[in-house]
């Protein structure tokens, strides 16, 4: 079974903090995702790599940045959290299906700024 | 850009009746693919079910079905006998395709089954 997991389900950290939350697949895959699942908005994707190195933003990465040293880890920073981001993280790997993308997901972590 | 529309942000059903969720979708691509995700409370999000758009028969998986309208744009699950299992968060998604690596998601339906 493809396997994606994140650092922490639920974190609290102030205002004004670096938080770098971390997302590992043991699958091999190539692409990786980061994304933000509001109440009433769905999931939002905030940036995603498809290979080392290699990263794309995605429809909402302002206040945000990734990095990707090795295949298999995806970690999304936010340089000084704000109360505006406080939210749900999903992240997600995808392997080529031969015609299409399937991604996987892993647990999310909640993340709340005060 | 692709956009996903859910227009049911909360529905319930008993249990072992049936209930569909609505899912429309706007694409100028004739070939695609569409997904409805199950994300159950505190749990980690799972492909329930695949429609690829040139093929007219709707995608079934168990329980699970879908009306795959392509000139409508419309994509609803259907989940048949409903079982407690089925309470979760219901995403339907596009994808478009070749050289795309995203997923554009709807905003979701909370589905409630009822004992």
């Amino acid at each position: 079974d493809v396997k994606v997991t994140q650092s922490s389900r639920y974190l609290v950290k102030r205002t004004g903090e670096k938080v770098f939350l971390e997302c590992v697949q043991d699958m091999d895959h190539e692409n990786m995702f980061w994304y933000r699942q509001d109440p009433g908005l769905g999931l939002r994707l905030i940036y995603f790599s498809y290979d080392v190195k290699m990263k794309e933003k995605g429809d909402i990465p302002e206040g945000y940045s990734v990095s990707r040293e090795k295949k298999e880890r995806f970690s999304l920073i936010l340089e000084s959290a704000s109360t505006n981001q406080t939210s749900m993280y999903l992240c997600a790997s995808s392997v080529y299906m031969g015609s299409y993308n399937e991604q996987f997901f892993g647990p999310g972590t909640r993340l709340t700024v005060l | 850009a692709q956009t996903v529309t859910q227009s049911q942000p909360e529905m319930s059903v008993q249990e072992a009746e049936t209930v569909t969720l609505s899912c429309t979708y706007d694409t100028s691509e004739n070939n695609y693919y569409l997904f409805w995700y199950k994300q159950p409370p505190s749990r980690q999000m799972i492909l329930v079910i695949r429609q690829e758009a040139y093929k007219q028969q709707n995608a079934t998986e168990n329980r699970f079905s879908v009306n795959f309208q392509k000139a409508a744009k419309s994509f609803s699950l259907k989940i048949s006998d409903s079982q407690l299992g089925d309470t979760a968060m219901y995403f339907c998604a596009h994808y478009s395709g070749a050289g795309s690596y995203q997923l554009t998601f709807g905003k979701g339906t909370k589905l409630s089954v009822i004992p």
